[in-house]
């Protein structure tokens, strides 16, 4: 498996307090991405980065951040967290060429959020 | 219309049957194609990659028919362990990022 890991793994926080979800990989791959899954939608991505402080938005980032300051760290800040962001967030990473194929994406366990 | 189609399912299948999924996709600029596993309360799992040629690996087959924008996955010889969330895969035209469909649920029963 590929070396990615989430923290924390599960989280209950309050409406408005921020909250930042850490990924980390070891992996030296390039892109790293975070999604969200929701029952009924399925994995939506919310920011992606393509390098050390490259980063863009994804199609559901409203009310997230995202930094990149070294190749094994993508972060996600909910600035203050809403009741509509419960959900499951998943980091993955993809591209370090070798036997895979540059946009064969590879998932960390998860962490469940809830806002109360 | 969605950008990945999948029937949610579930299929609920006796051990050793032969099960098949199909996927539909709308963007027929997008060149990379993949099936995913998902288990339960657990990240999704890259299952296989699909070629045009089409690709087997084991009890899995993969189809690719981009004349129909759709995708298939056969499942021979199902195991009670074959029980998940098949995830349909492709990418968003010729970038790296992939769009995912809900997943088609599978049973697989004694």
């Amino acid at each position: 498996d590929a070396g990615i890991t989430q923290s924390p793994r599960h989280k209950v926080t309050e409406t408005g307090t921020p909250v930042t979800l850490r990924c980390h990989q070891t992996e030296n791959h390039r892109y790293m991405y975070w999604y969200r899954q929701d029952p009924g939608h399925g994995l939506r991505l919310i920011h992606y980065s393509y390098g050390v402080k490259d980063t863009d938005k994804g199609e559901v980032s409203d009310g997230y951040s995202v930094s990149r300051s070294k190749t094994e760290d993508f972060l996600l800040t909910l600035e203050s967290a809403t009741s509509s962001q419960t959900s499951v967030y998943f980091c993955a990473i993809s591209g370090s060429g070798g036997t895979s194929s540059y946009n064969e994406q590879f998932f960390g366990p998860g962490t469940r959020l809830t806002v109360l | 219309r969605k950008e990945v189609e999948q029937d949610p399912g579930p299929f609920n299948v006796p051990e050793g049957a032969t099960v098949a999924f199909n996927c539909t996709y709308s963007n027929s600029a997008s060149q990379s194609f993949f099936w995913y596993r998902q288990d339960c309360r657990k990240e999704p799992k890259l299952l296989m990659s699909v070629y045009s040629s089409g690709n087997e690996d084991g009890r899995f087959t993969a189809q690719l028919n981009r004349a129909s924008q759709y995708i298939s996955l056969l499942i021979r010889d199902s195991k009670l362990s074959d029980s998940a969330t098949y995830l349909c895969v492709v990418n968003e035209d010729s970038s790296y990022k992939l769009i995912f469909g809900s997943g088609t649920r599978l049973l697989v029963r004694p």
